[in-house]
């Protein structure tokens, strides 16, 4: 059975402080997605990583598929109070016929 | 604004009762999906529209009736639900069925409380 751990499960920090959170799996994954969930809203997804060592930057926040393609990480610099929100990764199922999602890291920021 | 909408946001009901959840997607879309949400657990995918057509029934429990009538709009038909079904509900769209490297838009949510 295909599984995504993210860690840590809550995570609160003060405007300014970096941040990481993680995404792992004992499974390989073709690639793997993060979306960004806001109270009262659906997902918005934020990236997708495809190629085992790739980093992606979406202005502030960074994105990292790892070599084995069995994790990937979100790094955070200068946290914002708007980027609070809950943070999903996303991975296809074997079959390629939906995605398995993690239970997420919710993220508070306050300023 | 993701271009998918779901009808009503918040819904109380009862466990004799019967209501309908409306998923609309103004994307031109071909796949739609329908997923529930819970305290603590992962998004847990239900099922699975391509043209019309339901490609995946992940295990749910018959109280649960989807419909399809068209690539833009998906109904989630509910009776006889159970107090552990309360969750969130969400609809989302892709272009396609396959899901390695595509983007699936979710609409906002519906709130289900079942008392």
């Amino acid at each position: 059975t295909q599984l995504l751990e993210q860690s840590p499960q809550f995570l609160s920090i003060q405007e300014g402080e970096n941040l990481t959170v993680y995404c792992n799996s004992s499974s390989v994954f073709s690639s793997l997605q993060w979306y960004r969930q806001e109270p009262g809203e659906g997902p918005v997804l934020l990236v997708t990583v495809v190629t085992g060592g790739e980093v992606k930057k979406l202005k502030r926040l960074t994105f990292q598929f790892g070599d084995a393609r069995k994790d990937s990480s979100l790094h955070i610099t200068a946290a914002q109070p708007g980027d609070t929100g809950l943070y999903l990764c996303a991975g296809p199922n074997q079959a390629g016929t939906a995605l398995i999602f993690g239970k997420g890291t919710t993220l508070s920021v306050s300023s | 604004e993701t271009g998918v909408t779901q009808t009503p946001r918040h819904l109380v009901m009862g466990m004799t009762n019967k209501k309908s959840l409306k998923c609309e997607q103004h994307l031109g879309h071909n796949a739609m999906y329908w997923y529930k949400q819970s305290a603590k657990k992962p998004l847990e995918l239900m099922f699975v529209y391509n043209f019309k057509e339901q490609t995946e029934n992940n295990s749910v429990p018959s109280r649960f009736s989807p419909e399809c009538p068209n690539s833009s709009h998906l109904f989630l038909h509910l009776h006889t639900l159970q107090p552990e079904d309360s969750a969130l509900y969400l609809c989302a769209s892709s272009q396609t069925r396959g899901t390695g490297r595509g983007t699936q838009y979710f609409g906002p949510g519906t709130r289900l409380t079942v008392l």
